[in-house]
């Protein structure tokens, strides 16, 4: 299958400082990308659609301010954490679906630590 | 806006038993896929099976058939000869076709098999 990778696995950062997290297509181009959002024991909530060389679209609730999106490559999508706050901490996962695929591919999340 | 309930929080099943998971989901649509989606301790998301809203023959994988029963939109996962490894949480999601590529995710089913 597509092998969607994310990086890094884990970070832990100071509050107020900002983080960036990849998520790379490595064997397909992936117009569209997705950010998701995971609390412990709970679902994955949408934060927002990257698509590639125009805005990101933000679920509601989303601040696109904090949570920066840029989809500057076919292959390449990041989220940057802007002045990062202990309450930002959780799983983040990015996913992308194949050109003629149905299925989204997941990368393996990033666990944010914010102290 | 589509909604996917999952009621059973917590299950276990004894190993090479059958396990049967719910789920039902709410839309206006009439062309979606819907998909259960694995995700082990490692937190990376796999992919178990899917089914095409206009197809009414139910999907099957190995082991792992669905229950599609769309008037009543229901989707249940049966999982037959269950193993160690299927130990997992299990979600289902929703994704309207030809539009956004958004998946809706339930909010999760916690399955242990025990030896």
């Amino acid at each position: 299958g597509a092998v969607v990778s994310q990086h890094p696995s884990w970070v832990i950062c100071k509050s107020g400082t900002s983080v960036k997290i990849e998520c790379r297509s490595l064997d397909f181009q992936a117009t569209t990308m997705f950010w998701y959002r995971q609390f412990p024991k709970q679902s994955l909530m949408l934060m927002a659609t990257s698509n590639e060389g125009s805005k990101a679209t933000y679920e509601q609730g989303v601040e696109k301010d904090k949570f920066l999106i840029n989809h500057a490559s076919l292959t390449l999508s990041t989220l940057t954490v802007t002045s990062a706050h202990p309450e930002d901490s959780s799983f983040y996962i990015c996913s992308a679906r194949v050109p003629g695929l149905t299925e989204a591919f997941f990368g393996q999340g990033t666990r944010l630590t914010v102290v | 806006a589509q909604t996917v309930t999952q009621s059973q929080p917590e299950m276990s099943v004894q190993e090479a038993e059958t396990v049967t998971l719910s789920c039902t989901y709410d839309t206006s649509e009439n062309n979606y896929y819907l998909f259960w989606y694995k995700q082990p301790p490692s937190r990376q998301m796999i992919l178990v099976i899917r089914q095409e809203a206009y197809k009414q023959q139910n999907a099957t994988e190995n082991r792992f058939s669905v229950n599609f029963q769309k008037a009543a939109k229901s989707f249940s996962l049966k999982i037959s000869d269950s193993q160690l490894g299927d130990t997992a949480m299990y979600f289902c999601a929703f994704m309207k076709r030809n539009t956004g590529n958004q998946f809706y995710f339930g909010t999760g089913t916690s399955l242990t098999v025990i030896p």
